[in-house]
Formats: C-alpha cells, sequence, structure tokens
C-alpha cells in the first residue's frame, strides 16, 4: 500500500525553526485533510495538527501545519530539545478507502 | 478524560488467530469512527483498519484485508480485532485510536497505549 513521502530526518539547533514536508497524490493529500501526529520514544503517538493547520488544545503554537496541492508542510519553532521525536502525516485516501501515513520524520535537535 | 486502552495481545505462532480489545471511556463511543494502528519493532506507523461509529462501515489496510475482522460493542463501549492467518510481518504494537466524528478517521485524536503482537515460532 502506498505511503506518504517525508524526509527520513531532519535536524536542527536549539531555538531554531524546522519544516518537515509531506507529499501524496490527488486521491490523498489532494483532496482531504492532513493531519500531523508527534511520536516522543517510547510513547503513544499524539496528534499535533489536525484539518491541515488547526491544533488541538495543549498543543503549543510552535507547531503549525500548511497544505498546499498535494503537499503538506509542519512547522516547528523555537525548538526544544524535548521536540526530538519522530513525525508522522496522515490522511484519508479517497481511492484506496484507508487513512495512510507518511514513513514519519526523526527530529534531533542539535 | 477520554482513555483507551489496549488488552490482547501476545505470542502467538505463524497460522494462529488472536483477537484485540480496546476499552473506551470517557466520551460518547457509538458517537465516533475508531482505527487500529500498528507498528511493527523500528518502523512507522500503519494504519489497519477502521469502523464508523454505528458499526455499519469497516475500513481495512491491503496487507490485512480478508485476515483481520474490526468490530466494536457499543454496549460495552469495546473496540475489538480479530486477526487471523497471523504472520511474522505482522508483529507490532497495536494501537487504538479514536477519530473525530462518527465518520471520519483521518484524524486520530486519542491513542491507547498500545499492545504487543509478536508473531513467531
Amino acid at each position: 500500500q502506498s505511503v506518504l513521502t517525508q524526509p527520513p530526518s531532519v535536524s536542527a539547533a536549539p531555538g531554531q525553526k524546522v519544516t518537515i514536508s509531506c507529499s501524496g497524490t490527488s486521491s490523498s493529500i489532494g483532496n482531504n485533510y492532513v493531519s500531523w501526529y508527534q511520536q516522543l520514544p517510547g510513547t503513544a503517538p499524539r496528534l499535533l495538527i489536525y484539518e491541515n493547520d488547526k491544533r488541538p488544545s495543549g498543543i503549543s503554537d510552535r507547531f503549525s501545519g500548511s497544505k498546499s496541492g498535494t503537499s503538506a508542510t509542519l512547522g516547528i519553532t523555537g525548538l526544544q530539545t524535548g521536540d526530538e521525536a519522530d513525525y508522522y502525516c496522515g490522511t484519508w485516501d479517497r481511492s484506496l478507502k484507508a487513512v495512510l501515513f507518511g514513513g514519519g520524520t526523526k527530529l534531533t535537535v542539535l | 478524560e477520554v482513555q483507551l486502552v489496549e488488552s490482547g495481545g501476545g505470542l502467538i505462532q505463524p497460522g494462529g488467530s488472536l483477537r484485540l480489545s480496546c476499552a473506551a471511556s470517557g466520551f460518547i463511543f457509538s458517537s465516533y469512527a475508531m482505527s487500529w494502528v500498528r507498528q511493527a519493532p523500528g518502523k512507522g506507523l500503519e494504519w489497519v483498519s477502521g469502523i464508523i461509529g454505528s458499526g455499519g462501515g469497516t475500513y481495512y489496510a491491503d496487507s490485512v484485508k480478508g485476515r483481520f475482522t474490526i468490530s466494536r460493542d457499543n454496549s460495552k463501549n469495546t473496540l475489538y480485532l480479530q486477526m487471523n492467518s497471523l504472520r511474522a510481518e505482522d508483529t507490532a504494537i497495536y494501537y487504538c485510536a479514536k477519530g473525530q466524528g462518527s465518520g471520519s478517521f483521518n484524524e486520530l485524536h486519542y491513542w491507547g497505549q498500545g499492545t504487543l503482537v509478536t508473531v513467531s515460532s
């Protein structure tokens, strides 16, 4: 089953900004909302962004999301060592009638 | 407070069967779609299956279609995953997750802690 495409890893210094991309198709990202999840080591994933750019209550405004066409982007500003985690994008694919996740991006805060 | 508690994982031989359960609390269970998502050791997330709030619609990843069956008992606030013909590649932590709305799987707002399934002889 096809997946959404994310870079395997990104890194930046504390206090800096990083973006993580997520590429899909017209049947996935192109026609559905995108969500982003954070998975800290040894824990279950948690929702960071839903409906492309909305944050659940309790999620810091340092996290932001956007979507354009068949791609989406997660932005994290003011990086902290506690942000080191794996980040996944996800969306519904209307052709497959299934949820797709990206392969995950490991964030390292140097 | 929303709580999702999975159970039923364990060690099972290839070709065997296992049923996972997810006990839900803190919300009106029948009003929300639910999903199972798995994560193989050291790998990424893979959505396995979803079921709408009423239980009338079910969806599966190609990798489990015909082998796994998702169901729910809204009177018991419990989600199930019946897994048959298990393979080594089904080894993973299985999470249950709550959707937003009765028919949407696109955003998983709450996740359980997961239950480990190991398929090995």
